[in-house]
């Protein structure tokens, strides 16, 4: 089964840390996102790849930015965090646009 | 811009009881439908989708949805819930055709069935 793995179940930072976020499909699946889940507002899109060195815009992307080097791997960077980042973070992957999404057990970040 | 509604937003029902969940989204175009769910300390995992085609769709578990395109509606049903059906339900949707590739979720209706 496909594997969706995110680098760290929990993290805290301080306000204004440039954050990190890694994750790793082991599918070769063409597409990555990363979507932000807050209790009442449901999964909302960040930023999405459609291949190496290509990336969109979802609904929410500022004060975030993207990074794909390579297929397998899909990096969320926090230029200078904020409390409003405090957040549970998920990564998916998937193949064609029809197929069904596989989900990383996400990063639960705290901003202090 | 295209969104999903999910209208009930915490169900608490007993064992045996029949379930349905609301789901309306406002996109005019074709879509692709699906219906995910997120089991206590587990990653989202996919209940069914639906594409084209019958417009009653069979999913894992025992669920199935009904899409009906005039009301622009997509609700999951299922006939007698389970204590293991407590969890977090999404429906999502996308519309490839017009170049909206990734899920748009709505925001989520939370199970808790009683034993």
């Amino acid at each position: 089964d496909v594997k969706v793995t995110q680098s760290s179940r929990y993290l805290v930072k301080r306000t204004g840390e440039k954050v990190f976020l890694e994750c790793v499909q082991d599918m070769d699946h063409e597409n990555m996102f990363w979507y932000r889940q807050d209790p009442g507002l449901g999964l909302r899109l960040i930023y999405f790849s459609y291949d190496v060195k290509m990336k969109e815009k979802g609904d929410i992307p500022e004060g975030y930015s993207v990074s794909r080097e390579k297929k397998e791997r899909f990096s969320l960077i926090l230029e200078s965090a904020s409390t409003n980042q405090t957040s549970m973070y998920l990564c998916a992957s998937r193949g064609g646009s029809g197929e069904k999404l596989f989900f990383g057990s996400g990063t639960q970040l705290s901003v202090l | 811009a295209q969104s999903v509604s999910q209208h009930n937003h915490h169900v608490i029902l007993s064992e045996a009881a029949s379930l349905e969940l609301g789901c309306n989204y406002s996109y005019g175009g074709t879509v692709n439908l699906f219906w995910y769910v997120q089991y206590p300390g587990q990653h989202l995992q996919l209940l069914l989708k639906y594409f084209s085609g019958d417009p009653l769709v069979k999913g894992i578990k025992g669920f199935e949805a009904e899409f009906i395109k005039s009301k622009f509606s997509f609700n999951l049903r299922k006939p007698s819930v389970q204590w293991s059906d407590t969890a977090e339900y999404f429906c999502a949707v996308n519309a490839p055709q017009a170049g909206r590739r990734a899920l748009t979720f709505g925001s989520g209706t939370r199970l808790q069935v009683q034993p």
